[in-house]
């Protein structure tokens, strides 16, 4: 059971390019989460999903795009890379909106110049 | 919306105590939660409150007061591994009364341990 996973670990983007973060959780969970953090901040939702196919937007969405075709996968997609995008980016899942507690992936850690 | 407000660093010494407040203003509540994340790692749950009082895990406790928008988390017998951010945040319920489960987070507050 390798819970939330997350790839890449790092990524270094140029403005402009465009890329797509990818979590995987195995724990059958219906929920998932995309947060960006950045220096010395909370998190912020980007995106939310409360199950395969069904996906809504969280406090700063803009320039992002996500899709859920399956349980397990919540890919989020960066379009057009820009600088203010220079953030670590954590994905989380929980099994109902009544479970706690949200369970965090490693983080990608993604710099844009 | 939501607004969370937390004291941005702390202070302590090995072996002590201390209390790492958060208010919050929220047109829901449904549950207050406390997250440590060491630098450059995840987060990582430590406790939940959705009912006012107080809860305790094992050297951890987190307390509670809906009427007062208030919460704050107590850690004892500090040990060098504690120096770490402590998450407070917030799961709302939305107009139509259910949740998503959805979390406001406040900045962190960076808490430092001194041998």
């Amino acid at each position: 059971n390798a819970g939330v996973t997350q790839t890449p670990k790092f990524r270094i983007l140029k403005i402009g390019q465009s890329m797509t973060l990818q979590c995987t959780q195995d724990m059958n969970h219906n929920y998932m989460y995309w947060y960006r953090q950045d220096p010395g901040m909370g998190l912020k939702l980007i995106y939310y999903s409360v199950g395969a196919g069904i996906t809504d937007k969280g406090e700063v969405p803009n320039g992002y795009n996500v899709s859920r075709s399956t349980t397990e996968d919540f890919p989020l997609r960066l379009e057009l890379a820009a600088p203010s995008q220079t953030s670590v980016y954590f994905c989380a899942s929980s099994y109902s909106r009544q479970t706690v507690p949200q369970y965090f992936g490693p983080g990608t850690r993604l710099t844009v110049l | 919306g939501q607004n969370i407000d937390q004291p941005t660093e702390m202070t302590a010494t090995e072996g002590a105590i201390v209390q790492i407040n958060c208010t919050y203003q929220t047109s829901g509540f449904n549950g207050l939660f406390w997250y440590q994340q060491h630098a450059g790692e995840a987060p990582t749950f430590l406790s939940y409150n959705v009912l006012d009082g107080l809860e305790e895990k094992g050297r951890f406790s987190s307390f509670l007061s809906r009427s007062k928008g208030y919460s704050y988390l107590l850690l004892k017998e500090l040990q060098m591994k504690d120096s770490a951010s402590y998450l407070c945040a917030v799961r709302d319920r939305n107009a139509g009364g259910t949740s998503y489960g959805k979390l406001t987070f406040g900045q962190g507050t960076i808490l430092t341990v001194h041998p």
